[in-house]
């Protein structure tokens, strides 16, 4: 069935390390690609996106890696600060479609 | 401009009873999406309305209803409340229905005992 799958559930990382954090999708028909951070008692915040016909995507210290060979996403987050610690998820979409999947997420625990 | 707002934070029910949750979108937004979040999962999509009709359904069964409104804010409701629907109730909005980048108001938290 449809899902959108996580390789580490909890992921910790010595603060200024870089993040990395992986997403495995089912969908091949799924066109569109969401990271969010969720931090406890919030709901999810957009980070980046990027769409299926981009290997790459950059933004402020976080950059999207789509590997659409074998249904891959990451999410790399340079310099890991404190206030990064939270809950990623993917998400994907179909262009002509309304829904969104997400997967089950990645704990990120940023140590001091 | 303001964000996605919902009320209310927390809400505490027991089994058998209805349940009314809101979401009021963010300004220009004519499509809201809700969602529903057990502990320690992902969101899983419930159903999205745009321009007050109901656009699309996920895997939920009817007792959970919804309504948008013309200003554009929304409800969701759920009847005969089982155990399991205790979570995290999040709304999203956006600006079209296809639209890519939809805003999440901080969720209800519903607990049924």
């Amino acid at each position: 069935g449809e899902s959108v799958g996580l390789h580490l559930p909890t992921l910790s990382v010595q603060e200024g390390d870089n993040s990395i954090i992986n997403c495995a999708y089912s969908n091949s028909a799924s066109d569109y690609f969401i990271w969010y951070k969720q931090e406890s008692g919030k709901g999810p915040q957009f980070i980046i996106d990027i769409r299926s016909n981009m290997d790459k995507r950059q933004g402020q210290r976080v950059t999207v890696l789509l590997n659409k060979t074998v249904k891959h996403l990451s999410l790399q987050i340079a310099a890991t600060q404190p206030g990064d610690s939270a809950v990623y998820f993917c998400a994907e979409k179909n262009s002509g479609t309304y829904k969104y999947i997400f997967g089950t997420g990645t704990r990120l625990k940023v140590l001091a | 401009e303001t964000g996605v707002t919902q009320s209310p934070t927390h809400l505490i029910k027991t089994r058998g009873q209805q349940v009314t949750l809101r979401c009021s979108s963010q300004s220009g937004h004519n499509t809201v999406s809700w969602y529903q979040q057990a502990l320690g999962q992902g969101p899983q999509f419930i159903f999205q309305y745009y321009r007050e009709e109901e656009n699309g359904r996920g895997n939920f069964p009817p007792r959970f209803s919804g309504l948008q409104f013309p200003n554009y804010s929304s409800e969701l409701n759920v009847n005969a409340l089982e155990l399991d629907d205790s979570a995290l109730y999040l709304c999203a909005s956006s600006l079209e229905a296809s639209g890519r980048e939809q805003f999440f108001g901080p969720g209800t938290r519903l607990t049924v005992l």
